[in-house]
């Protein structure tokens, strides 16, 4: 089985910009998340899908971050517009039940 | 909210040594993972680990729901441990996870 996949793996961007992440779960997980980590603050939750349906939006983070999920097999981060605070790790992960597994993240350097 | 504390923050062993990371949480959970991350790269799952002892390898995981903690210990290290080791609660119902801020491991010759 494929495990969580995304793209693009590096991503600069220019302040201003409109960037979009990609995201495809593990066939048949229900649950999808984006995070974003940085060295400062660890792991943050950005979105929280289930079975399509959003279900946490992140907070602090509604205004200039977008996440969809247009159906059960992808997923997109839009960040609009970037900010150079926005340079960090981005990690899409999907569950089936309680186990959570990650994708290879997508690091983004917003200059 | 739902706090999680890992213990300790960062930790040198020489090679062969054991350790004994913990991690604890401030509310009652329904579920318990441990992952392992090395620098630049993503989250592997090490343990999904609800409650009671699993073991794989040179890795034990132990979680006492009561005590509201739960350890990964580490035998024998080895150079290759190296790297950041985080564990991540879930209270609700849904698999959302709640991130300790990680140890962060090196094991020297």
């Amino acid at each position: 089985d494929a495990g969580v996949t995304q793209t693009p793996r590096h991503e600069v961007a220019e302040k201003g910009q409109t960037i979009i992440l990609k995201c495809e779960p593990v066939s048949g997980h229900n649950d999808l998340f984006w995070y974003r980590q940085t060295k400062i603050q660890g792991l943050e939750l950005l979105s929280y899908f289930r079975s399509k349906s959003l279900m946490e939006d992140g907070g602090a983070f509604k205004d200039r971050f977008k996440a969809e999920m247009l159906n059960s097999s992808f997923s997109t981060l839009k960040i609009q517009p970037t900010e150079p605070k926005d340079s960090a790790v981005y990690l899409c992960a999907s569950s089936d039940n309680y186990e959570q597994y990650f994708g290879p993240g997508t690091r983004l350097t917003v200059l | 909210g739902q706090q999680v504390q890992q213990s300790p923050t960062s930790l040198v062993l020489q090679e062969g040594e054991n350790a004994e990371l913990q991690c604890n949480f401030s509310t009652s959970l329904n579920s318990m993972q441990w992952f392992y991350q090395r620098p630049g790269g993503s989250l592997i799952s090490v343990f999904y680990n609800p409650s009671g002892t699993k073991q794989s390898g040179r890795l034990t995981s132990t979680t006492v729901i009561k005590e509201r903690r739960s350890s990964l210990h580490i035998s024998s290290s080895q150079i290759t441990d190296s790297g950041t080791y985080l564990c991540a609660m879930g209270a609700s119902s849904f698999s959302k996870l709640v991130f300790g801020q990680g140890t962060s491991l090196s094991v020297v010759p």
